[in-house]
């Protein structure tokens, strides 16, 4: 079976300050893992993904994660908060061969200026 | 290029009254549907999900039922809406496997009253 477990329902950062937002996983198999923003009243936006290649992943908007097996965690950072950032950020896993996502609870972003 | 459309974008309305959401893809073929439903500061409920015209999948017992007459179509419906309804509804495609991360519409939004 899969899951996330997304540490951390709210943070908050200065507007300049490095954004690291928690996600660990749990998986049978070798997990894709994503990581999706969400802005207000707005549906998912895939931030970036991992699907076995390099364990170093770039998104969009500056983001980045990394994909750690040894601590089974996929946390998604950004050197430097923008007040755009502000936004719900949900960490989800698939296997290769599944047809579902298993999203974590969320972690909703503040920015402060 | 796939694009995804959702409507209404809000809806109000009276408890006990009946639903029709829906959802449409465009761009390609035989994809994989999601309905999911956010509630209010909480995260990703799959409701529904389908892998083909006519076959639907339910996740969590309740309220609402979910069709497929068309290949790119997804409808969730209710005879009779309830309070505990009210949420933000998302629906999703993705290709076979899941493994390229699923696209979400922009969302409705359902208040009953």
């Amino acid at each position: 079976a899969q899951s996330v477990t997304q540490l951390g329902s709210h943070v908050s950062v200065s507007e300049g300050a490095l954004v690291l937002l928690r996600c660990n996983y749990s998986s049978s198999v070798p997990p894709y893992l994503f990581w999706y923003v969400q802005y207000p009243n707005q549906g998912l936006q895939l931030l970036l993904k991992y699907t076995s290649a390099a364990t170093l992943v770039k998104g969009i908007n500056g983001f980045e994660a990394e994909f750690k097996k040894s601590e089974t965690s996929f946390h998604l950072t950004k050197p430097s908060a923008h007040m755009r950032d502000a936004a719900e950020y949900f960490c989800a896993v698939t296997r290769s061969t599944g047809n579902q996502f298993y999203f974590g609870t969320g972690t909703s972003l503040t920015v402060i200026p | 290029s796939q694009t995804i459309h959702q409507w209404p974008a809000t809806l109000v309305q009276p408890v006990g009254s009946p639903l029709s959401l829906e959802c449409t893809v465009e761009g390609t073929s035989n994809p994989n549907l999601y309905w999911y439903r956010q509630a209010a500061g909480r995260g990703l409920q799959l409701l529904f999900y389908s892998v083909g015209i006519g076959q639907i999948s339910s996740e969590v017992p309740q309220n609402l039922s979910a069709s497929r007459p068309q290949d790119r179509q997804f409808i969730l419906s209710s005879k009779k809406l309830l309070l505990s309804d009210s949420g933000f509804y998302l629906c999703a495609w993705s290709v076979e496997g899941s493994r390229y991360g699923y696209t979400f519409g922009s969302g409705t939004r359902l208040t009953v009253v």
